[in-house]
């Protein structure tokens, strides 16, 4: 069975604090990683897709990386409209994680 | 351009009343897909669509949910009857390619249900 799971469930940042969010994966025929965005009452909006083990991509403070076994999202130095949930989804059976709630403070 | 549209935004119903959700994905999109979301989780995927085709249907309890894709456009998705535990909200995206070729999905605002 896939299984997805992010770590922490909640991170509290000040403004301008980087840190990082993880998404480990079991995945049988990982066809590509994806991180949406979710703020409170929408659906979630897509931020990136990582096909392959060493990729990278990137989007203003936010930058993603994939290994072989995880995924990361980093986010350098995070201002208040950052703040939302942070979904990652392995494709195979479209199986998404719980999320990690983010909160920046001014 | 217009986004994923659904309708209701909310819906509050007792239990064992039937309730239908409608999603109207992006021009264009061939490939729309109906989750659920509970509180505090991530979305679970119910059914994904190719043009009128049900590609994956693995996960969408056939006792009581139904959905629909007449014209590869539109689409409905049914609960009957409603159970407690069916209270969520249920979201709709679409894509442009097909969903193996693992392409951006775009999500509609999604519908609250509440059964009581």
């Amino acid at each position: 069975e896939d299984q997805v799971t992010q770590s922490p469930e909640a991170l509290r940042l000040q403004e301008g604090e980087s840190s990082s969010l993880n998404c480990s994966y079991t995945v049988s025929g990982l066809r590509g990683l994806f991180w949406y965005r979710q703020d409170p009452g929408k659906g979630p909006e897509f931020l990136f897709t990582l096909y392959s083990a060493g990729e990278e991509k990137e989007k203003e403070r936010l930058k993603a990386t994939l290994t072989k076994k995880e995924s990361f999202l980093h986010i350098t130095a995070p201002k208040p409209e950052d703040s939302a949930t942070y979904l990652c989804a392995g494709y195979s059976t479209l199986t998404f994680g719980k999320g990690t709630m983010l909160l920046v403070s001014p | 351009e217009a986004g994923v549209v659904q309708s209701p935004r909310y819906k509050i119903i007792e239990k064992k009343q039937p309730v239908a959700f409608w999603c109207n994905p992006i021009s264009g999109h061939n490939t729309l897909y109906w989750y659920l979301q509970n509180l505090g989780q991530g979305p679970e995927l119910l059914i994904r669509y190719e043009n009128e085709e049900a590609v994956d249907d693995s996960q969408l309890p056939k006792d009581r949910f139904s959905a629909e894709r007449l014209k590869g456009v539109d689409s409905t998705l049914k609960i009957q009857p409603a159970e407690l535990g069916d209270s969520a909200v249920y979201l709709c995206a679409s894509s442009l390619l097909p969903g193996q070729l693992n392409n951006e999905q775009f999500f509609g605002p999604g519908t609250r249900l509440t059964v009581l």
